[in-house]
């Protein structure tokens, strides 16, 4: 049970490139989530979705899509990556709309130069 | 707007103390509120957590206390230990998890 596994783990791109971040749970969760860490401003909620097919907007949308055509995959792609970008991502799911037990992914630490 | 603000940003303690962070909420939609610990180089982990219809919940050395009339929680962990030294996260959630700044908290041998 490999849990939600994300890649991958560190990536440096340069500014105007695109990339996609990957992320994979195993756990039939219905509730995957994307979030940036950045320094002081602690984990902000990107994209989130309740279900395959569905996705909304978090906190910090801009830049970045999300699909979800599986329930166990939710990938997130950056479209012409920015500096402002740099960061390291989280991947989250947990069961259902109403799950409580958000388990996270190891992180992928993303530079953008 | 922040939807959940935690402090202290940073917190010192004696190992055999009482650490104190706390967090203040302000959609009161929120119906679950759980407390993320997080090691460095690591994703964060569930530590506990506690539902708005009670004011106190106790698992070992850690206790979530919860005031909904005042829409604040805080998590007190007692006969803190070096082993605790990490970044802890409040959260909040209705249909998604938003989460606080983060406190790192440093226990001194």
């Amino acid at each position: 049970n490999a849990g939600v596994t994300q890649t991958p783990k560190f990536q440096v791109l340069k500014t105007g490139q695109s990339m996609t971040l990957q992320c994979a749970q195993d756990m039939n969760h219905e509730y995957m989530s994307w979030y940036r860490q950045d320094p002081g401003m602690g984990l902000r909620l990107i994209h989130y979705s309740v279900g395959a097919g569905i996705t909304d907007q978090g906190e910090v949308p801009n830049g970045y899509n999300v699909s979800r055509s599986t329930t166990e995959d939710f990938p997130l792609r950056l479209l012409s990556a920015a500096p402002s970008q740099t960061s390291v991502y989280f991947c989250a799911s947990s069961y259902g709309r109403l799950g409580n037990t958000i388990y996270f992914g190891e992180g992928s630490w993303l530079t953008v130069v | 707007q922040q939807q959940v603000k935690q402090s202290p940003q940073s917190l010192i303690v004696q190992k055999g103390g009482i650490s104190i962070i706390n967090c203040a909420y302000e959609n009161t939609a929120f119906d679950y509120f759980p407390w993320y610990q997080q090691f460095p180089g690591k994703g964060p982990a569930l530590l506990i957590a506690i539902r708005p219809d009670v004011s106190e919940k106790k698992e070992g050395r850690f206790t979530i206390s919860f005031n909904k009339s005042a829409k604040q929680f805080s998590l007190h962990i007692m006969d803190s230990q070096p082993g605790d030294s990490a970044t802890y996260f409040c959260a909040a959630k209705d249909d998604k998890i938003i989460f606080g700044k983060g406190t790192r908290l440093h226990i001194l041998p």
